[in-house]
């Protein structure tokens, strides 16, 4: 079945330090590829989307590249701040309604 | 606009007790979500609304919960006597039509503590 992985956490990084969060999936079909934000006490929010291979969504600074021959949607950000300490979601939808969310990266940003 | 609403925020119930969860989706989507995000086991599928289609049940844990949604708009997640398993946020979605594949919306959550 459809299956997304996320490498754990907690990540802790330095201001300004380059981020990448790792997100691999397995599907059937031609997903749809996302990553979501929670901010703490906050519900989740969308931070960009890439609908088909070699999409790169952007947002926030924030950046991931559909690749199909990899399987993978890695989120980076160049120069991360204090305010993107969040839990990160990678998640697919393909073919369906149903979202299939990986567990969540909690990402820590010291000043 | 304003987007997916959902209350209460937080929750505290006893073991046993009933409670109810609603969620108010952005004006205009037809499709409405629910899902179950556990501590450490991320987001589950509960439950999907389109239209006036028969609802998608096929995530619901067991037959203690239900969901309506009233004139296409307003929905509620009702939880017949809690059990501490249950203790998890719920979140709600929206989407435009529900078509595969779309951007859903997520509400802030309700978090709900079954003592």
């Amino acid at each position: 079945g459809n299956s997304v992985t996320q490498m754990e956490g907690p990540v802790t990084l330095s201001e300004e330090a380059f981020l990448t969060i790792n997100c691999t999936y397995t599907a059937t079909g031609y997903p749809s590829l996302f990553w979501y934000v929670q901010y703490p006490g906050e519900g989740l929010q969308l931070l960009l989307k890439a609908t088909k291979a070699d999409d790169k969504g952007s947002n926030k600074g924030f950046e991931a590249t559909y690749r199909k021959e990899t399987t993978s949607f890695h989120l980076e950000k160049g120069s991360v701040q204090v305010s993107d300490s969040a839990v990160y979601f990678c998640a697919l939808v393909s073919g369906t309604y149903k979202y299939i969310f990986g567990t969540g990266t909690r990402l820590k940003v010291l000043a | 606009g304003a987007g997916v609403s959902q209350s209460p925020s937080n929750k505290v119930t006893e073991k046993g007790k009933d409670v109810e969860l609603r969620c108010d989706p952005i004006s205009g989507h037809t499709a409405l979500y629910w899902y179950r995000q556990s501590l450490g086991q991320g987001l589950e599928f509960l439950i999907y609304f389109q239209g006036n289609s028969a609802p998608d049940k096929s995530g619901l844990p067991s037959d203690r919960f239900s969901a309506e949604r009233t004139g296409g708009s307003v929905s509620t997640l009702t939880i017949q006597r809690t059990q501490q398993e249950d203790s998890a946020v719920y979140l709600c979605a929206s989407s435009d039509r529900g078509r595969a594949q779309e951007t859903q919306y997520f509400g802030p959550g309700t978090r709900l503590l079954v003592l």
